[in-house]
């Protein structure tokens, strides 16, 4: 399966700034999604990244707030922006390999976790 | 719209317990089932999946059988270790290239 590199693994940020998190994959991948958990919840998902084409945003996610890019088939970044406490979360990148395997395979990055003090 | 449901932790056992943790979905079409296990501080790694009725995924001594008549994909282990420790996601996807649907997560702690 597909492995990713994804960050930074963690940080502490100060309210009002922007973090971007990397999410760079070991193979060309057609889809790859970002995802939010917030504290002692499930995943949610913000969007999905599209190479070639803006990303496709899930209710409540807004590109002014969750700026994403997709420049290749490997790599997405996703920025946080106007950062404040509530953002505090684990972002996650995900990409699915049914492109590659032919199999439906959902691999995750091992996360960022974002304080916002 | 797709939708998991799963049963609500957290789940306490004994080491060597017998472990069920209830999951069923609802979709239109087919979806592939998964189960994801988050271990404290890390990411989400795919435990099993399934991906057509009848289906048992299988892994570390996991098992979950797709089961379409009832929609479920009720996670098992026989016996579980304090190393099984962790939150279990449920989860449904439709067809490759789409999103997967989560459940809320079940926490499980095995003691000794």
């Amino acid at each position: 399966s597909a492995v990713i590199s994804q960050k930074p693994s963690r940080d502490i940020c100060q309210r009002g700034t922007s973090l971007t998190i990397q999410c760079q994959v070991d193979s060309q991948v057609t889809m790859m999604f970002w995802y939010r958990q917030q504290p002692g919840q499930s995943l949610t998902l913000i969007a999905t990244a599209n190479q070639g084409s803006e990303a496709t945003y899930e209710s409540g996610f807004v590109i002014d707030k969750f700026p994403i890019s997709r420049p290749n088939l490997t790599f997405s970044t996703l920025t946080v922006s106007n950062m404040s406490p509530e953002d505090s979360s684990i972002y996650l990148c995900s990409v699915d390999e049914a492109g590659v395997s032919k199999d439906y395979g959902y691999t995750f990055g091992s996360g960022t976790r974002l304080t916002v003090v | 719209g797709n939708s998991v449901t799963q049963m609500e932790g957290p789940v306490t056992l004994s080491e060597e317990a017998f472990l069920t943790i209830n999951c069923t979905y609802t979709a239109t079409g087919y979806p592939s089932l998964f189960w994801y296990v988050q271990y404290p501080g890390e990411g989400l790694q795919l435990l099993l999946k399934a991906t057509k009725a009848d289906d048992k995924g299988s892994n570390k001594g996991f098992e979950a059988t797709y089961r379409k008549e009832t929609t479920s994909f009720h996670l098992e282990k026989g016996s579980v270790q304090v190393s099984d420790s962790a939150v279990y996601f449920c989860a449904s996807a439709t067809g490759g290239g789409n999103k997967l649907t989560f459940g809320t997560g079940t926490q499980l702690k095995v003691e000794l």
